[in-house]
């Protein structure tokens, strides 16, 4: 199975600051990479797919990067709004979707 | 506009098979390209795929589950079930249906999803 880690598993910033989250794969995924973003009591949002590319509608201090084994996903100036738990989830596999364990974004 | 909305019972005992529904709308799993794939998340953790099914019939499953589960669609009621067998405490959870409608077959990127139905497995 692939594993995905990311980290961190929870985080506090202020408005405005840069927010990062890494998610790393056990294994080579290419760039078959999504990030979501799930409000509480909210289903999942996409945001970002084939790691980079931003989802029509989507913020673009909302942005993502990587290939292989390594991918980051950035909030350039973070707002009130975009306090969330955010998932990477990785399709190499068809038959073994998995997604990240979460990063729970809060205001400082 | 796309939009899903899962429903089924919200409590279930355990050893009961668990028999979701996924009614759809905007759009037809008969379109070549389209899926529908069913995502679970227990209280307070990660979210966990189980299963998709594809325009063409062809199906999906998470290996872990495989056994359990089993996914099939009415395309005139524009509808997916999904039943998942032996159901125990520990898969109590929000499961959620999501739509699949990009690139090739091994594009899973979920774009539309549904609101959820929370499932309680107690005796």
């Amino acid at each position: 199975d692939i594993q995905m880690t990311q980290s961190p598993s929870s985080l506090s910033a202020s408005v405005g600051d840069r927010v990062t989250i890494t998610c790393q794969a056990s294994q080579d995924i290419s760039n078959y990479l999504n990030w979501y973003q799930q409000k509480p009591g909210k289903a999942p949002k996409l945001l970002i797919y084939d790691a980079s590319n931003l989802e029509t509608g989507v913020p673009s201090r909302f942005s993502g990067s990587g290939s292989g084994t390594d991918f980051t996903f950035t909030i350039s100036s973070l707002q009130p709004e975009d306090i969330a738990t955010y998932y990477c989830q990785q399709y190499d596999n068809p038959t073994q979707l998995t997604f990240g364990g979460g990063t729970k974004v809060e205001i400082k | 506009q796309i939009t899903l909305k899962e429903s089924g019972p919200t409590l279930v005992k355990p050893t009961q098979t668990l028999t979701l529904t996924c009614t759809f709308s905007g759009f037809s799993l008969s379109t070549s390209g389209v899926g529908v794939g069913w995502i679970r998340q227990p209280p307070g953790k990660a979210l966990e795929w189980l299963a998709l099914i594809y325009w063409d019939d062809d199906k999906r499953y998470s290996p872990s589950l495989k056994s359990r589960l089993t996914i099939t669609k009415d395309t005139s009621k524009n509808q997916v079930v999904l039943t998942m067998t032996n159901m125990d405490p520990v898969d109590t959870a929000t499961y959620y249906c999501a739509h699949r409608g990009r690139g090739p077959r091994i594009t899973m990127i979920f774009d539309i999803w549904g609101q959820g139905t929370m499932v309680t497995v107690s005796s």
